[in-house]
């Protein structure tokens, strides 16, 4: 059974750094690749980044230049490394397996609050 | 980039009754897209891939139907635990991925 586990969120003021981890099990995490999707509390879904299996990246407009994500398939886990990080980043992040082009399996999700 | 719109915004039914959700993109994306399932607290679970197709373990009460820019989820013979949030996401413009704003399934 896939299993996400989001970790890492918490309050941090406006302009600072924060990453979040994601340990992966239950599938072989080197193969797959994989997302970040963050969600305002009440609001819709927002695609943030992905990485390939092969190490590939990409971003959303929104945080292009600000956030970087990476990952250790020695350790099965996924990274999202936040920088210059404003109000409008507050969320609830998700990390997801990727089936097909689309978010599979999701974690239960780490809240980063940005405020001062 | 392409928008998704979902309708309506609030659809109150009774269990048994049909559920007819829409999506539409601002610019054809083929079959390249899902529907997801949210209730409160969770995480979303992918229901539908590639407009039609069923996620593993989805029961067959639901269906997507539609290709190019108008797409349709059906929910026949509607459950109680089938009160939730419903979001539609297009994966033809990779990597720009976008979900629609979602559909409220409310008891009636």
């Amino acid at each position: 059974e896939v299993h996400l586990v989001e970790s890492g969120g918490t309050l941090v003021q406006p302009g600072g750094s924060l990453r979040l981890s994601c340990a992966a099990s239950g599938f072989t995490f080197s193969s797959d690749d994989m997302h970040w999707v963050r969600q305002v509390p009440g609001k819709g879904l927002e695609w943030v980044s992905a990485i390939g299996n092969a190490g590939d990246t990409y971003y959303s407009v929104s945080v292009k230049g600000r956030f970087s994500i990476f990952r250790d398939n020695v350790n099965n886990s996924l990274f999202l490394q936040m920088n210059s990080l404003g109000v409008g980043d507050t969320a609830m992040y998700y990390c997801a397996r990727d089936y097909s082009g689309y978010p599979d399996s999701w974690g239960q999700g780490t809240l980063v609050t940005v405020s001062s | 980039e392409v928008v998704l719109t979902q309708s309506p915004a609030t659809l109150s039914l009774s269990p048994g009754e049909t559920a007819t959700l829409s999506c539409r993109a601002s610019q054809s994306v083929d079959t390249a897209l899902a529907w997801y399932q949210q209730k409160p607290g969770q995480a979303p679970r992918l229901l539908i891939f590639d407009a039609s197709n069923r996620a593993t373990g989805i029961p067959t009460r639901f269906s997507g139907s539609g290709s190019g820019t108008d797409f349709t989820l059906t929910i026949d013979n509607v459950e109680p635990q089938d009160f939730a949030v419903y979001y539609c996401q297009q994966r033809s413009d990779w990597p720009m991925y976008t979900f629609g704003q979602g559909t409220k399934l409310e008891i009636k």
